[in-house]
This record gives structure tokens, sequence and C-alpha cells, in this order.
């Protein structure tokens, strides 16, 4: 079955840039979108087909996929933006599957 | 305004059936995939499996695949997770989520899910 990489922490400074991988097999040729979860609440989609940013996010919140890794960079990171992140990849073949998560902390 | 909203907690025993629900509601339903995540507690999001509500077609995860069936109601707006014998381990937090450009951008609050004798 596909499967998902992603470090299980990522710390960082505030103000400065954040980047959360994601690995699996091939994965540019698949989707990938990126989840923001708070403790106590629902997951918030905050980047989407790779690189892609819904209304309602911040500017500092990007995305790339390229190889067999996509990257969630949050540039300016801010107290809020600690949470648990988790990428998402989907196509045809695979149907969908979520990496393991990564707690951000922001020191 | 689009809203997905779940139905309550449920506490059951080992073996009980249970069938929980997700109501949309500020958008076309039919029209849209509705998928199902698993959270057990402290740990990472699940993708379960996902219908389309217009045809009631579905996918499951081969790791949910023959556990739990997801079923849509389109006269009601409203899908449905269900299990026909529980187990501890089922103990989790259950989230749907709308789908769109292959994406989940809307979710509902989610359902706890206790199972113990």
């Amino acid at each position: 079955s596909y499967e998902l990489t992603q470090p299980p922490s990522v710390s960082v400074s505030p103000g400065q840039t954040a980047s959360i991988s994601c690995s699996g097999d091939n994965l540019e040729s698949k989707y990938a979108s990126w989840y923001q979860q708070k403790p106590g609440q629902s997951p918030v989609l905050v980047i989407y087909e790779d690189d892609k940013r819904p209304s309602g996010i911040p500017e500092r919140f990007s995305g790339s996929n390229s190889g067999n890794t996509a990257t969630l960079t949050i540039s300016g990171t801010q107290a809020m933006d600690e949470a648990d992140y988790y990428c998402l990849a989907w196509d045809s073949s695979i149907a969908e599957v979520f990496g393991g998560g990564t707690k951000l902390t922001v020191l | 305004e689009v809203q997905l909203v779940q139905s309550g907690a449920e506490v059951k025993k080992p073996g009980e059936s249970l069938k929980i629900s997700c109501k949309g509601s500020g958008y076309i339903f039919t029209t849209s995939w509705i998928g199902w995540v698993r959270q057990m507690p402290g740990k990472g999001l699940e993708w379960m499996g996902i219908i389309y509500p217009g045809d009631s077609a579905t996918r499951y995860s081969p790791s949910f695949q023959g556990q739990v069936t997801i079923s849509a109601d389109k006269s009601t707006n409203t899908a449905y997770l269900q299990w026909s014998s529980l187990k501890a381990s089922d103990t989790a937090i259950y989230y749907c989520a709308r789908r769109t450009d292959g994406s989940y951008s809307f979710w509902g609050q989610g359902t706890m899910v206790t199972v113990s004798s």
C-alpha cells in the first residue's frame, strides 16, 4: 500500500521559516494537500493541488511538490501556527492517504 | 454558508452496531464527494473512504474495507458511516469532510465514538 512519511516534529523560532516535508514514491505524479489541526479542533485545509492556497489562508503558507517530496513552507512563522500538520495525497490508483503528521512547535 | 453537521457523541459496548451521520447544507450536496476520516486518541488522521451522494459511488481504504459501510441519503443531504459490530479499537473521533479540487475543503465538527464494556 502507498505510504507518506512526515517528520514527527519540527521546531521553528517566531518570524523564521518552517518547512515540513512529506515523502512518497513518485509523489510528484499525485496531487498533495496540507491540513492544519489545532488541539480539540477539526482539521483546516491550508494548501491544495500542491501549491494553491484556499481563500482565507495567509500568504505565509505555501506548498511545492517535486520528485518524491511535497513540502509545506510557512514563512514568518507566528505563534498561532503551532499545530499538527498532515499531508494528503490522492490519485485514481491509490484513492487517498494521509501522512503520519508533523507537530510544529514555535519556540 | 457551507456546513457539515455531524451527529453527537456515542458510547457503545463491543459487538453493538452504530450509524453516525453527517448532514450537509449551503451547497448542492449531490455534486461533491464526502469523505470519512478516523482519528484515534492522540494519533493522526486516517482516510477511511468516500462517497459521491449523487449516485452513491463509494471507495474504501483497504484498511477499512469490510469493516465499515459508507452510505448517503440525497433526499436528506446526509452521509452515514456505520458499523455492524463495534470493537474497542473503533474508539476514535470520526470526521466527515467535503471534497473539492482533490482536497477536503470543509470539515464537520467530528463525532466521538467510545466503545467500552
